[in-house]
């Protein structure tokens, strides 16, 4: 199985920074890396998909890039409505594993 | 508008079983992979199932092969999971997830989950 490692875990900024999460793959996976937010009671919400691909009505303050192992989910200035639950996915293979979630929260 | 919309959650002995079900609709249904993932209480994501749009294939994480089985009925919309032979562990609450137009195995929409607690 492919092991999806993220950091950091927490994460403590402040509305206006620009924040930068990381995840790694225990093997190549090409560009086959989606990020999902989360906020607490509420189901995942797709964020980017093909590790730059961002989906349909999220606004481009996000962004991802990398490729093979390393990838890292961008944030260009926080919003009070970003701070949630990250967590990155590979599906280049089965079983589709996430990362652990990188909890990004108000300093 | 996509709406998937589980139930059939619930407390439940160790041992024993449950069927979860998940109403589609707002999307041509049997035209998308679907996908179940749950969550532990306070954990992470986990991945536990996936069914082609037709039905055809069907993929299972290792911590549930053998006592989950994934099914849908298209001309319900509706995508099910048995869960047999419960276990503590599989406490959690169990989202279906659609898969996105070209990438089955990206979950463009969630249901708002159902929550399985299996305890004695």
């Amino acid at each position: 199985d492919i092991q999806m490692t993220q950091s950091p875990s927490t994460l403590s900024a402040s509305v206006g920074d620009r924040v930068t999460i990381t995840c790694r793959a225990s093997q190549s996976i090409s560009s086959w890396l989606a990020w999902y937010q989360q906020k607490p009671g509420k189901a995942p919400k797709l964020l980017i998909y093909k590790a730059s691909s961002l989906e349909s009505g999220v606004p481009s303050r996000f962004s991802g890039s990398g490729s093979g192992t390393e990838f890292t989910l961008t944030i260009s200035s926080l919003q009070p409505d970003d701070f949630a639950t990250y967590y990155c996915q590979q599906y280049n293979s089965y079983p589709i594993t996430f990362g652990q979630g990188t909890r990004l929260e108000i300093k | 508008q996509v709406q998937l919309v589980e139930s059939g959650g619930g407390v439940v002995q160790p041992g024993g079983s449950l069927r979860l079900s998940c109403a589609a609709s707002g999307f041509t249904f049997s035209s998308y992979g679907m996908h179940w993932v749950r969550q532990a209480p306070g954990k992470g994501l986990e991945w536990v199932a996936f069914i082609r749009y037709d039905g055809s294939n069907k993929y299972y994480a290792d911590s549930v092969k053998g006592r989950f089985t994934i099914s849908r009925d298209n001309s319900k919309n509706t995508l099910y999971l048995q869960m047999n032979s419960l276990r503590a562990e599989d406490t959690a609450v169990y989202y279906c997830a659609k898969g996105q137009s070209g990438a089955p195995v990206v979950f463009d929409y969630w249901g708002q989950g159902t929550l399985v607690t299996v305890s004695s």
